[in-house]
């Protein structure tokens, strides 16, 4: 199993600032990596696939860059409903999620 | 727009099979895609339980394989989630989703159904 693990686990940020997230898989993924945003109490909303494409509707404010075992997911200034749980998921061995990481107000 | 709903039980005694059915509007299953179900215990990440193609090959959870079974059924326009031989640590919110673009990036979700497994 491919295990992806998502750093730093809290980011405490300002809105306005840049949010610099990162995933990094155990073996390489290639670029078969999303993104999900995921606020309280709702499911979780793709952002980003295959590494660096956004999906629909998604704010050109976000991009992914990445290949291999590391990943990186950049909101490049914080909008107030920004602040979530960023989740990253691989498919190139069966489907998993990192573990997270909350992006919370400084 | 396609719209993913959820419905079955929200509570299940241990030893019990936790079947739930994710009904899908505005959009046909028999048109392609994949389509999935993932959990997420109340407080805890996101872990993928399995997901169904239109044709009914099914991919599962290596973790979960043995306890689950998940099927479509292309003229209700909706799939189903079957897990035997619940236990307390099944007990989570459970999410349909279809993966439009790759197979494996879920671009709709259902709203979740919390599921309880306690006697």
């Amino acid at each position: 199993e491919i295990v992806l693990t998502q750093s730093p686990a809290i980011l405490s940020l300002s809105p306005g600032e840049r949010a610099t997230l990162s995933c990094r898989a155990s073996q390489s993924v290639s670029t078969s990596l999303a993104w999900y945003q995921q606020k309280p109490g709702q499911a979780p909303r793709l952002l980003i696939y295959d590494a660096s494409k956004r999906a629909t509707g998604i704010p050109a404010r976000f991009s992914g860059s990445g290949s291999g075992i590391d990943f990186t997911l950049t909101i490049i200034s914080l909008e107030p409903e920004d602040f979530a749980v960023y989740y990253c998921q691989q498919r190139s061995n069966s489907l998993t999620f990192g573990g997270g990481t909350k992006v919370e107000i400084k | 727009q396609v719209q993913l709903q959820e419905s079955g039980p929200g509570l299940v005694k241990p030893s019990e099979t936790l079947s739930l059915t994710c009904g899908v509007a505005g959009y046909y299953i028999s048109n392609g895609d994949y389509w999935g179900w993932i959990r997420q215990p109340p407080g805890k990440g996101l872990e993928w339980i399995g997901s169904v193609y239109h044709s009914g090959t099914t991919y599962y959870n290596p973790s979960l394989k043995s306890r689950v079974t998940i099927s479509v059924d292309t003229s209700k326009n909706h799939f189903s989630l079957n897990l035997y031989s619940v236990t307390a640590a099944d007990t989570a919110f459970y999410y349909c989703a279809r993966a439009a673009y790759t197979g494996y990036a879920f671009d709709s979700w259902g709203q979740g159904s919390l599921v309880t497994v306690s006697s």
